[in-house]
């Protein structure tokens, strides 16, 4: 089983929808967890850190299920600009590791 | 203040031959990475230092390819002899490793994009 594996996709969603992924992973040691984006042709860059209770940014919500092992991320009212690839990112000790991306089209 | 500096942003080159890639993290930063993406194997780590010193390098694929960081503020990743299937995206990274920002959050250059033909 791969540490971490996300939905490649893509998701193509209309404007102002409600778009959300989820990454599953499988080292439970896995001690922090984070969100990248990635536009096309360009380097990843963080969209967010995950916590336990889970944490929102204006319309991008985050969470956390350690006891099934897995993180997700809300993107409501989704724009054109949120077109990329979403991927996930799990630090434990010494080793941060990336999901392979999800991506989405936002389609007006 | 600029980011991590990564040079060249393209190289083409024919199998057999030597590439070194360059990369100037963002100044204080003291962890430095160095990353390969491709479409079907996603952003792999290839290998990291701490305050100029390698601390895994279990991801570098052979021992074609290999790596330095001779100071804080420079770092190489050499591949030879260069093989068509090196051809990706080479992303070199860098972060703080103290307190006070989320401890994973890497701050990448644009890449390097390398098509060995």
């Amino acid at each position: 089983r791969k540490e971490v594996e996300q939905d490649p996709g893509p998701f193509n969603v209309p404007e102002g929808a409600t778009v959300a992924f989820n990454c599953t992973y499988s080292n439970s040691a896995s001690q922090s967890f984070f969100w990248y984006r990635q536009d096309c042709r360009k380097e990843p860059k963080l969209l967010m850190s995950v916590y336990s209770s889970g944490n929102e940014d204006g319309r991008f919500t985050a969470q956390l299920n350690r006891a099934s092992q897995y993180i997700s991320l809300l993107i409501r009212d989704s724009k054109l600009s949120d077109s990329a690839t979403y991927l996930c990112v799990l630090r434990g000790y010494q080793k941060v590791t990336f999901g392979t991306g999800t991506k989405l089209q936002v389609i007006p | 203040d600029a980011g991590v500096i990564q040079s060249p942003r393209h190289e083409v080159t024919e199998m057999g031959q030597e590439v070194t890639l360059r990369c100037k993290p963002i100044s204080g930063h003291d962890y430095l990475f160095w990353y390969r993406q491709t479409m079907m194997r996603g952003l792999e780590l290839l290998i990291y230092f701490n305050n100029n010193v390698p601390i895994d390098d279990s991801g570098m694929p052979e021992d074609r390819f290999s790596a330095k960081m001779p100071n804080a503020s420079f770092s190489t990743l050499k591949i030879q002899p260069s093989e068509p299937r090196d051809s990706a995206v080479y992303f070199c990274a860098s972060r703080f490793g103290g307190t006070g920002v989320p401890s994973a959050t890497q701050y990448f250059g644009p890449g390097t994009r390398l098509t060995v033909l």
